[in-house]
C-alpha cells in the first residue's frame, strides 16, 4: 500500500528566506505521481506543484521547486524568497499509475512566515 | 469559471442527528471525491465517483455514511446518527477524470457534533 510521511508538523521561515519541507513516500508502483498542495486558512486546497515519477527533471513553478529523489523515495518542496502569503498547511500526496485515482495524503506541515 | 462549491460552510449538529453535505463540482468534471480532514490529520479518502461507473465506497468509515451523485453532477454526503468523532472538515474535489489527475478542491464543510 502507498504511504506518505511528513515528519515536520510545523516549520518557520523568515520573509524572503528559503525553506524546505520534507516528504517521504512508499509505493510498489513504478509509475506514479507526486503532488504538493497548499491549504491556507480559507481551507481551499490549491495545487502547488506536481511531479511525474518517470521524469528525472525536478519540477519547478516560479518560487516553488521540488527535490525528487526516486531511489530514496523522497519528495521535498523548496520555497524560495518566502512571502507572507505562503503561510499555510502544506500537504504532500501521491497517486498511482494512470488509470488509478486514489490519492494518499500526508499529515501536513504548517508553515509560518515571519515578517 | 466557477470552482467547486460546498454547502453549508459550517454545520453544528447534535449527536444522533442526520446531516447532509452538498458538493457542486466544476461543470464538465466527471470525477468527484469526498475526503475527511480531522484536526492534525491529513486527508482521509471517503468515496470516489467517476461518470456512470459504480462508486468506490471503500473509504467510508461506517454504514452511517453514504453518498450519492445525481445526474453526474451534484453530490450529497449523508451522515446518519452523527457521533462526536464525526466532527471534521469534509472536503470535496473534482477532476476531469480518467488520465487527467489534477483535483480541484472546494472550501470544505466544517462539521461539529455536540
Amino acid at each position: 500500500a502507498q504511504t506518505v510521511t511528513q515528519s515536520q508538523p510545523e516549520m518557520s521561515v523568515q520573509e524572503a528566506e528559503t525553506v524546505t519541507l520534507s516528504c517521504t513516500y512508499d509505493t510498489s508502483e513504478s509509475d506514479y505521481y507526486l503532488f504538493w498542495y497548499k491549504q491556507p486558512p480559507s481551507r481551499q486546497m490549491i495545487l502547488v506543484i506536481r511531479q511525474e515519477a518517470y521524469k528525472q527533471q525536478n519540477a519547478t513553478e516560479n518560487r516553488f521547486s521540488v527535490n525528487f529523489q526516486k531511489a530514496a523515495k523522497s519528495f521535498s518542496l523548496k520555497i524560495s524568497d518566502s512571502q507572507l502569503g505562503d503561510a499555510a498547511m502544506y500537504f504532500c500526496a501521491s497517486k498511482g499509475p494512470s488509470g488509478t485515482y486514489k490519492y494518499i495524503f500526508g499529515t501536513g506541515t504548517r508553515l509560518k512566515v515571519l515578517a | 469559471g466557477a470552482g467547486v462549491s460546498q454547502s453549508p460552510s459550517n454545520k453544528v449538529t447534535e449527536k444522533g442527528k442526520d446531516v447532509e453535505l452538498r458538493c457542486d463540482p466544476i461543470s464538465g468534471h466527471t470525477a468527484l471525491y469526498w475526503y475527511r480532514q480531522s484536526l492534525g490529520q491529513g486527508l482521509e479518502f471517503l468515496i470516489y465517483f467517476q461518470g456512470n461507473s459504480a462508486p468506490d465506497k471503500s473509504g467510508l468509515p461506517s454504514d452511517r455514511f453514504s453518498a450519492e451523485r445525481t445526474g453526474g453532477s451534484v453530490s450529497t454526503l449523508t451522515i446518519q446518527r452523527t457521533q462526536q468523532e464525526d466532527s471534521a472538515v469534509y472536503l470535496c474535489a473534482s477532476s476531469l477524470g480518467r488520465a487527467n489527475y489534477e483535483q480541484y478542491f472546494g472550501p470544505g464543510t466544517r462539521l461539529t457534533v455536540t
